[in-house]
């Protein structure tokens, strides 16, 4: 079966660094998301990005965020200055309707954290 | 302001009976609720769909709910075994059907 790629696994970087974070969605996906979750709390919305532009972002997705699908097959969200509550796991999800019968299919996440 | 709650506190219960998770929503005319499974380090994986009109749906030994009079979804696993231990996440579609939204998520613990 079909699935969402991430890597790296695991991300350790130094506060004030920039971090891409890399996501391959299913194939033949056209909504492409990145949540995160930070240890013990909720799976949060980042963004959502449909024909390459994003359709919807949360107040946690400032400046300091951006997500780019380069070329066509991959999906990267890109922190620009990370700071130290930016540890989290964070997941890249797509799926292949905007609504109805349309699950999300999550990758198995980036670890990032932030020193 | 929206809201997705569940009852943060582990559920724990013995092996083959039944375990049942509550979602509340405030503030949202939701279509249709989904229920994911989430696994430690892992990310979330769908389960079951069920839209506005329809009151239950199955998927072997799941069963969900959906009263959108009392704004609430039961999400039912029958026979559990200690394999169902995970959190179970629920979620919501809102703003232009790309936004979905989850809540905490109840974490189920089967005992054998």
């Amino acid at each position: 079966e079909p699935e969402v790629t991430q890597t790296p696994s695991h991300q350790v970087t130094q506060m004030g660094q920039e971090v891409i974070l890399r996501c391959v969605p299913i194939s033949n996906h056209l909504y492409f998301y990145w949540y995160r979750q930070i240890l013990g709390q909720k799976v949060e919305f980042l963004v959502s990005f449909y024909n390459n532009e994003i359709s919807e972002k949360s107040e946690i997705f400032d400046d300091q965020f951006s997500v780019e699908r380069p070329d066509g097959s991959n999906f990267t969200l890109k922190i620009r200055s990370t700071k130290l509550e930016d540890s989290a796991m964070y997941f890249c999800a797509s799926r292949s309707q905007g609504t109805y019968n349309s699950p999300l299919h999550f990758g198995n996440g980036t670890r990032l954290t932030v020193t | 302001s929206q809201k997705i709650e569940q009852n943060s506190e582990a559920l724990n219960i013995q092996e083959g009976k039944t375990a049942t998770l509550t979602c509340n929503y405030t503030n949202y005319s939701p279509a249709y609720l989904q229920w994911y499974r989430q696994d430690p380090g892992r990310g979330p994986v769908f389960l079951l769909l069920i839209r506005e009109n329809e009151k239950e749906k199955r998927k072997e030994r799941l069963k969900v709910t959906f009263d959108t009079t009392l704004k609430q979804s039961l999400f039912h696993i029958t026979a559990s075994q200690p394999a169902d231990s995970a959190t179970y996440l629920c979620a919501l579609e809102s703003g232009g059907y790309q936004k979905v939204t989850f809540g905490i998520g109840t974490k189920l613990q089967v005992i054998p």
